[in-house]
């Protein structure tokens, strides 16, 4: 069965640098998602993307997030300047074009732990 | 966007049907529900998805009263490998259109030997 497939498994970085995201949705998925989950709190919606633009994005999702899918293959989540509530699971998700969107395949998720 | 409440926890033993009920009082007519689940450490799985009456899947089963205003997910002999977080989500079913689910709490399913 395909599956969505996240990189790295596990990220640390220091408070302020860049980190970089990478999420390998479903072959034939053109709707992709990124989550969030601090550890012991609720998966939190950060941000849709579809045909090249985000669609929605929620308040969590500001000037230092950034989505991009820069070739056929994969889709960023790209944090600029981390901070410490930065720390949590980051989930991809991916839908069919004629899928039902509410039905969003996930993958295993990132672990980032800033220091 | 129709608010859910769920137990935060339950406990079973192997080999016991589970039901966990979600309640939805404020559900519109449009409004769909569905059920994911989530190992610790892993992203949610979809499981399964209603709009009334019974639906049932290889792996549960869905039971939906004509008022709508609760909806009960059953998992048949469960094993201790079921032991998870379970999301109830009750939303407008969308094709065609990117949308973001939103997650609550969910239920702690603890299954035991």
């Amino acid at each position: 069965e395909p599956e969505v497939t996240q990189t790295p498994s596990h990220q640390v970085t220091q408070m302020g640098q860049e980190v970089i995201l990478r999420c390998v949705p479903i072959s034939n998925h053109l709707y992709f998602y990124w989550y969030r989950q601090i550890l012991g709190q609720k998966v939190e919606f950060l941000v849709s993307f579809y045909n090249n633009e985000i669609s929605e994005k929620s308040e969590i999702f500001d000037d230092q997030f950034s989505v991009e899918r820069p070739d056929g293959s994969n889709f960023t989540l790209k944090i600029r300047s981390t901070k410490l509530e930065d720390s949590a699971m980051y989930f991809c998700a991916s839908t069919p074009e004629r899928g039902l969107t509410d039905t969003q395949y996930f993958g295993p998720g990132t672990r980032l732990t800033v220091l | 966007l129709a608010k859910t409440t769920q137990p935060i926890s339950m406990d079973s033993y192997e080999g016991q049907e589970v039901n966990i009920t979600c309640s939805h009082n404020n559900i519109a007519t449009n409004d769909y529900i569905t059920w994911y689940q989530q190992f610790p450490s892993q992203g949610p799985r979809f499981i399964i998805q209603g709009y009334k009456t019974k639906v049932t899947n290889e792996v549960a089963s869905l039971f939906i009263p004509a008022d709508r205003k609760s909806s009960t997910l059953s998992l048949p002999r469960v094993s201790l490998s079921d032991t998870a977080v379970y999301y109830c989500l009750v939303g407008e079913r969308s094709s065609g259109s990117a949308r973001q689910l939103t997650f609550g709490s969910g239920t702690q399913l603890t299954v035991l030997p």
